[in-house]
C-alpha cells in the first residue's frame, strides 16, 4: 500500500470544459474527503464520504461541483463548465477512524489550471 | 464555527536554533487540534494532534506542540531546527458538519525557512 493516490497530477483545460479527478484512498479507509487549496491559503473542505454515502456536500463551491464514491472505494470529483477561478490544487484525504481519534492522510493532489 | 489562526506568514530561523510556529484557536467546547506539514510538490503530512490529556504533545520528526487553554494557543515547536524542516506548516481544528461527521478546518499556513 502506497498511500492515497490521485490522478491526474496536473490538468490544464480551457474555460467551459468539464474535468474529473480521481482519488484512490488507502485500502482499508472508509472515510474520504475532498479539499481545495489555492495559492497562499490552507486547504478548504469540500465534501466527505463514509463508505459510499456522501454525508456532507454543502461545502461544495457551486452546483458545478459534484463528487461520487460509487462502491465505497475510489472517488471522483467533477467540475463542470470550468471557470478560471476553479484553478487550484484539489486534495483528497482518507481515514479509517474518523477525527475522534484519528487523523487524515492526504494524497499529493491534482492541480487544475483553467485557461 | 471552529477556526484556527496562524498569525505569521513566514518564520525564519537559523539551523540549530529552536523554532516556534504559532497557532491560536477559536472553538466552542473542547478543541481537537492538529499540525500538518507540506513539503514542495508533496502532500500534507500529519505531524501531531491534541485531543485530550497532556498539554505537551510529541509528534513526528522531533516536533512537539504545547496546548495552552488560557491563551487558546497550540504552538508548534522544535528544540533544534534543521534545514530540511523548511516547508509549509498548517494548523487545523476539527469541525462538525451538520449531523454527519467531522472534517478539519485549516489555517492559512506558515512558511518556515531554516537557513544554514
Amino acid at each position: 500500500d502506497t498511500g492515497v493516490s490521485q490522478d491526474p497530477r496536473h490538468k490544464i483545460t480551457k474555460r467551459g470544459q468539464n474535468v474529473t479527478f480521481r482519488c484512490d484512498p488507502i485500502s482499508e479507509h472508509n472515510r474520504l474527503y475532498w479539499y481545495r487549496q489555492t495559492l497562499g491559503q490552507g486547504p478548504e473542505f469540500l465534501t466527505y464520504f463514509q463508505n459510499e454515502a456522501q454525508l456532507e456536500k454543502s461545502r461544495l463551491l457551486s452546483d458545478r461541483f459534484s463528487a461520487e464514491r460509487p462502491k465505497g472505494s475510489f472517488s471522483t470529483l467533477e467540475i463542470q463548465r470550468t471557470e478560471q477561478g476553479d484553478s487550484a490544487m484539489y486534495l483528497c484525504a482518507s481515514s479509517s477512524r474518523g477525527l475522534n481519534t484519528g487523523e487524515l492522510f492526504f494524497g499529493e493532489g491534482s492541480r487544475l489550471t483553467v485557461l | 464555527a471552529q477556526s484556527v489562526a496562524q498569525p505569521e506568514d513566514q518564520v525564519n530561523v537559523a539551523e540549530g536554533n529552536p523554532l516556534t510556529v504559532k497557532c491560536t484557536y477559536s472553538v466552542s467546547g473542547n478543541p481537537y487540534l492538529f499540525w500538518y506539514v507540506q513539503y514542495p510538490n508533496r502532500g500534507l503530512q500529519f505531524l501531531l494532534k491534541y485531543i485530550t490529556g497532556d498539554n505537551l504533545v510529541k509528534g513526528s520528526y522531533g516536533f512537539e506542540a504545547e496546548f495552552n487553554k488560557s491563551q487558546t494557543s497550540f504552538h508548534l515547536k522544535k528544540p533544534s531546527a534543521l534545514v530540511s524542516d523548511s516547508a509549509l506548516y498548517f494548523c487545523a481544528v476539527r469541525e462538525r458538519y451538520s449531523n454527519s461527521g467531522y472534517a478539519l478546518n485549516f489555517g492559512k499556513g506558515t512558511s518556515l525557512l531554516v537557513t544554514p
